[in-house]
């Protein structure tokens, strides 16, 4: 699976934007980008994949390049509850089998902490 | 609350001694996954079952961990002969074979002293 780098910390004020960037330089032309956040003490939690079109679910968008080398994550309207670690993972298709199986591997992410 | 569930969610033991943890998937996921995650990091892959098969386990399985899951529901992962650097978050996700994400339940610490 190709390597995400994020930045370690960002901060966000409740009810602005957070955009959150993921660099994905040597990702391949079948791997998707995925995003997961974790709040503390519990486990990680989907928000949204995309493969090169940008995708927008109830949570968040997702803007990926046109060269697929690095997307955002958008939380258009980022409440206290936003503040987690959001993780950026690049994985192939699901039913991919071989050694990937389809697990998933983290980096470190980026911690978000949105602010009254 | 994901539907997967995790027993115990919290474990402190004596260095030396074996632990078991499980997990109850939803319902309808054939695929299981285990993830370790240390304080500070990122989960990381232990080991995937599809079904009832074992078929990826991480070179971080040493000989003291293995995983189980009988009739392609629930599993088990057991550490025997416990380490202070077991200490961890034990991690359960599971999916459908085509689907997209993974559900993860709320993890087991574990705390060895």
């Amino acid at each position: 699976d190709a390597k995400t780098t994020q930045p370690p910390s960002m901060d966000c004020a409740e009810g602005r934007a957070a955009n959150l960037p993921c660099n994905h330089s040597t990702i391949s032309g079948n791997e998707y980008v995925y995003w997961y956040r974790q709040i503390h003490s519990q486990g990680p939690q989907y928000i949204i994949h995309g493969l090169k079109n940008n995708e927008t679910n109830e949570m968040a968008s997702l803007i990926i390049t046109e060269d697929r080398k690095s997307s955002t994550l958008i939380l258009p309207h980022a409440t206290l509850r936003d503040t987690a670690v959001y993780y950026c993972i690049v994985r192939g298709p699901p039913g991919a089998g071989g050694t990937s199986y389809g697990k998933l591997t983290f980096g470190q992410g980026t911690i978000l902490t949105v602010h009254p | 609350d994901t539907g997967v569930s995790q027993d115990p969610r919290h474990k402190i033991t004596k260095r030396g001694q074996n632990v078991t943890f499980r997990c109850d998937p939803i319902s309808e996921h054939n695929r299981l996954y285990w993830y370790r995650q240390t304080l500070g990091q990122g989960p990381e892959f232990l080991t995937y079952f599809q079904n009832e098969a074992q078929l990826e386990k991480s070179r971080l399985l040493s000989d003291r961990f293995s995983a189980e899951r009988p009739k392609g529901s629930f599993s088990t992962l057991e550490i025997q002969r416990t380490e202070q650097g077991d200490s961890a978050m034990y991690l359960c996700a599971t999916s459908r074979d085509t689907a997209y994400e993974q559900y993860f339940g709320p993890g087991t610490r574990l705390t060895v002293t």
